[in-house]
């Protein structure tokens, strides 16, 4: 049973560019959360997507945006980095309707703006 | 006042011993409540659920929850080392969907030989 994979690992960017990060959910999940995560704090919901359509968002800012795809895969792109950006960013897959709405987390992509 | 609530750490339990972790939530909507482990590096990895008040067993974990208080708790009984990772509270609503998880900021917990 594939779990949820996430890619690239590791990323460098530098202020001011665009990075797109990847998921492809749990096999049977049809639904793809995104979270930021700063070093020594919880999580944060960035936003949530099912059936391709963005269903709940967090306080994030627009450069933060997303997609998914008919086969539940989703992409997470952030445009215009701030140093503040860096952080580890987490795809958590999870059935969207009729539960259970446990949700499992990938490996995550750790980014780093310089 | 914060939204979910733990105590940073670290807690320090001897290897064998009882370890519990508490977590208190501020939105009284909460349903559905979660403690994932975070080893160094790592990404968080679901390990319990609960979505009614009492007790809830698995293996060496019993996650405990009372809506009354607003209050979840995990025990991990006999203690190992492998234990040592940071523990992270998550509440969400009940919407009917799966919804956004709103995490603590998590406890670190030491297991000692």
């Amino acid at each position: 049973d594939a779990g949820v994979t996430q890619s690239p690992t590791h990323l460098i960017k530098t202020r001011g560019q665009q990075v797109t990060l990847r998921c492809s959910p749990k096999s049977g999940h049809d639904t793809v959360s995104w979270y930021q995560q700063a070093l020594g704090q919880g999580p944060q919901f960035i936003f949530q997507y099912y059936e391709e359509e963005e269903r709940q968002r967090g306080n994030f800012p627009d450069r933060f945006s997303g997609h998914q795809f008919p086969n539940y895969s989703s992409e997470l792109n952030v445009n215009a980095l701030l140093l503040g950006d860096s952080a580890l960013y987490l795809c958590a897959s999870s059935f969207g309707t009729g539960g259970p709405y446990e949700q499992y987390f990938g490996p995550g992509t750790r980014l780093t703006v310089t | 006042q914060k939204e979910v609530e733990q105590n940073s750490g670290p807690l320090s339990v001897p290897e064998g011993a009882i370890a519990s972790l508490n977590c208190t939530y501020s939105d009284r909507g909460s349903q559905s409540f979660f403690w994932y482990r975070q080893y160094s590096g790592k990404s968080p990895e679901l390990i319990m659920s609960i979505y009614s008040n009492g007790d809830k067993e698995d293996g060496r974990f019993t996650a405990q929850l009372n809506k009354a208080s607003q209050y979840v708790s995990l025990l991990i009984r006999d203690s190992q080392p492998s234990d040592s990772a940071t523990y992270l509270c998550a509440v969400t609503p009940d919407t009917g969907t799966a919804s956004k998880l709103t995490f603590g900021t998590g406890t670190r917990l030491q297991v000692t030989l």
